[in-house]
């Protein structure tokens, strides 16, 4: 059973630029998660889908958006990169919201420069 | 609301001898807990959960957690330490009625040989 799956796995941008992360969760599974993780702020919520909805959306600046498409994959779009932005993002998918603990992608590492 | 609480963001032990790593949530409603670990360049996986079963909970690589309502805690255990267990813990809450976790900010875990 395939895992997982989160492309890029690096990626370096310039500040102004903006980038589009995506996400393949686990066959079956329908709900979709985004983290960012720094070393300052931890994990934080960005987002969670489920269906195509979006359920729940983090404290993030609007530059900050994602969607689901119909197969369940999902990317994540971040416009006007800043410096601050530079994080391992994490993609982890459940079978529902509701479901008992994600299955996290090992991230997209992402540095602004 | 919920929120999660690290005790201690570096714990160091011998080669086999007992690891504990401690978590107090907050949660207005009943949760789900969990405990994930991750290894460098690598998201995070699942090491166990409760989700309102039994409270000692068993999960992989002979990890195991407690969850004691009275006292707000979730305590991660070991019995013997091996190198292998060395990585960063993070302890997570979930609303029952909420897909959004709450992580904690993380417990690096050092084992000395």
């Amino acid at each position: 059973k395939a895992g997982v799956t989160q492309t890029p796995r690096y990626l370096i941008k310039t500040r102004g630029q903006q980038v589009t992360l995506s996400c393949s969760p686990i066959s079956g599974h329908r709900s979709v998660s985004w983290y960012q993780q720094t070393p300052g702020q931890g994990l934080q919520f960005l987002f969670e889908y489920f269906s195509e909805t979006q359920r729940n959306k983090g404290n993030f600046p609007g530059r900050f958006s994602g969607r689901q498409f119909s197969n369940s994959r999902s990317e994540m779009n971040v416009s006007t990169l800043e410096l601050g932005d530079s994080a391992l993002y994490l993609c982890a998918s459940s079978g529902t919201p509701w479901g008992y603990g994600y299955t996290f992608g090992s991230g997209t590492r992402l540095t602004v420069v | 609301a919920q929120s999660v609480t690290q005790l201690g963001s570096h714990v160091s032990v011998s080669e086999g001898a007992l690891v504990l790593l401690r978590c107090n949530y907050s949660s207005s409603v009943p949760p789900y807990l969990f405990w994930y670990v991750q290894y460098p360049n690598q998201g995070l996986q699942l090491l166990l959960k409760y989700t309102s079963a039994a409270t000692l909970v068993k999960g992989i690589n002979g990890f195991e957690a407690e969850f004691k309502k009275s006292e707000t805690s979730f305590h991660l255990t070991k019995p013997s330490a091996h190198m292998s267990d060395a990585a960063e813990y993070f302890c997570a809450v979930r609303n029952t009625n909420a897909g959004k976790s709450t992580f904690g900010d993380g417990t690096t875990l050092t084992v000395k040989p």
